[in-house]
């Protein structure tokens, strides 16, 4: 079953307009959802995970349990955000990755 | 800041062949894992491992697979008669416990010709 959906595969803003890269996910219980950066060549690294409530490099997600939605939004998208993003839940001990979207913000 | 490492970072190998892929997590944390994402797919969830065995596995994580964390510090994936669909990047991540968050490594892009 198809947990986390992450419909934009590909997304490109200029810099300094806003951004929101989407996520929807399917779970029944209470969701553990987490955003996830990978920028060029880099590994993996932990952007966001809703219980924290954080801002980190200007992002922010909110977790909306009526539309199962946790999309991930910055008012300024600046050229270094340029990434690929993945939206994660997990249940359990696994991590459930979304198909990631890839973003590029244009100078 | 502590990071998970993963050797080789790129891993070419012949159908058949056994392969090791190495990793040494965070000494501190205490759950490793295996992910995978084959080019242009999501990343997929292999298997956990906590207290010397494995806790959980996906269904891709089939006989051809095993996990060993030989001398307290390295994990290891090992796929024993790889197979061209095997081609793809292997994720090894780790945390402090059931409290998350995964810390993972670059990757091994293993590539079976």
């Amino acid at each position: 079953a198809q947990r986390v959906t992450q419909p934009e595969k590909l997304l490109s803003v200029f810099k300094g307009a806003p951004v929101e890269l989407k996520c929807n996910y399917s779970y029944s219980g209470s969701p553990e959802l987490f955003w996830y950066v990978q920028y060029s060549r880099q590994r993996l690294q932990l952007l966001l995970r809703h219980i924290s409530r954080e801002s980190i490099k200007g992002f922010t997600a909110d977790l909306n349990k009526g539309e199962t939605s946790f999309h991930l939004k910055k008012p300024f998208a600046q050229e270094e955000d340029s990434a690929m993003y993945y939206c994660a839940l997990v249940t359990g001990n696994q991590f459930y990755f979304g198909t990631g979207t890839s973003l590029t913000v244009i100078p | 800041e502590p990071e998970v490492t993963q050797t080789p970072s790129h891993q070419v190998t012949q159908m058949g062949q056994e392969v090791i892929l190495r990793c040494v997590p965070i000494s501190n944390h205490l759950y490793f894992y295996w992910y995978r994402q084959i080019l242009g797919q999501k990343v997929e969830f292999l298997v956990s491992f906590y207290n010397n065995e494995i806790s959980e596995k996906s269904e891709i994580f089939d006989d051809q697979f095993s996990v060993e964390r030989p001398d307290g510090s390295n994990f290891t994936l090992k796929i024993r008669s790889t197979k061209l669909e095997d081609s793809a990047m292997y994720f090894c991540a780790s945390s402090v416990g059931r409290v998350r968050p995964l810390h993972f490594g670059n990757g091994t892009r293993l590539t079976v010709t």
